[in-house]
């Protein structure tokens, strides 16, 4: 069974806006991991925010995590054309494995 | 450094028939990973090897699914009396120590199974 789902499973933003994808879970947490694929294969990894951290970034991304809401979200500022991709969040709960939601398809139009 | 790397890319047999998928993770990564998806869905657990050793199968779907990693390293995921259902995409990753580590993934392999 999958504990993240990402909101919203499809998003259409033109180049130079904003993109914000949310991930929602169920189970307490060590750690959430975004990651990026693109045409259906390998997943590149982004950022991982631990349970006791709250905002990270890394260049355009940002990442915050909520854990009395149990959610996330992954922010991409200024989007450009190759950031189109799916993007997934994965929760890691100690002892047990990742799993990763359905995704949120990005697409960037020039 | 390499990453991880699968092979083959693409493979396409009958059903019935078997299969073995091969994963060579980074070097020096203790743990390794199986995952399956599918057209539309993320990736879904299989089994985590630490070391030799599996550490969890909990995911692999039936006992036709079998994989091993004999000297810690390379891994092989077998599938016997392939099925139409088993047509996916199987991604592996390794992380340096497992816990709360960063996962690096292959390409995947494409299976199809007519």
């Amino acid at each position: 069974s999958q504990q993240g789902e990402e909101d919203p499973q499809a998003l259409s933003i033109q180049e130079g806006e904003n993109a914000t994808m949310n991930c929602s879970y169920k189970t307490s947490i060590n750690n959430l991991q975004w990651y990026r694929q693109n045409s259906g294969r390998g997943l590149v990894h982004l950022i991982l925010i631990r349970s006791n951290e709250r905002e990270k970034h890394s260049g355009r991304l940002r990442v915050t995590l909520d854990t009395s809401k149990k959610s996330s979200s992954l922010l991409i500022t200024a989007s450009r054309a190759a950031d189109t991709a799916s993007y997934f969040c994965a929760t890691e709960n100690y002892g047990q494995n990742f799993v990763f939601g359905p995704g949120t398809r990005l697409s960037v139009l020039p | 450094g390499a990453g991880v790397s699968q092979t083959p890319s693409n493979k396409v047999t009958e059903k019935g028939k078997y299969v073995e998928l091969r994963c060579d993770p980074i070097s020096g990564h203790t743990a390794l990973y199986w995952y399956r998806q599918s057209l539309g869905q993320g990736p879904e657990f299989l089994i985590y090897f630490q070391g030799t050793g599996a550490a969890d199968d909990s995911g692999l779907p039936n006992d036709r699914f079998f994989a091993v990693r004999p000297e810690g390293s390379v891994s092989t995921l077998k599938i016997q009396r392939t099925e139409r259902g088993d047509s996916a995409v199987y991604l592996c990753a390794s992380s340096l120590a497992g816990d709360q580590d960063t996962q690096y993934f292959g390409p995947g392999t494409r299976l199809t199974v007519l």
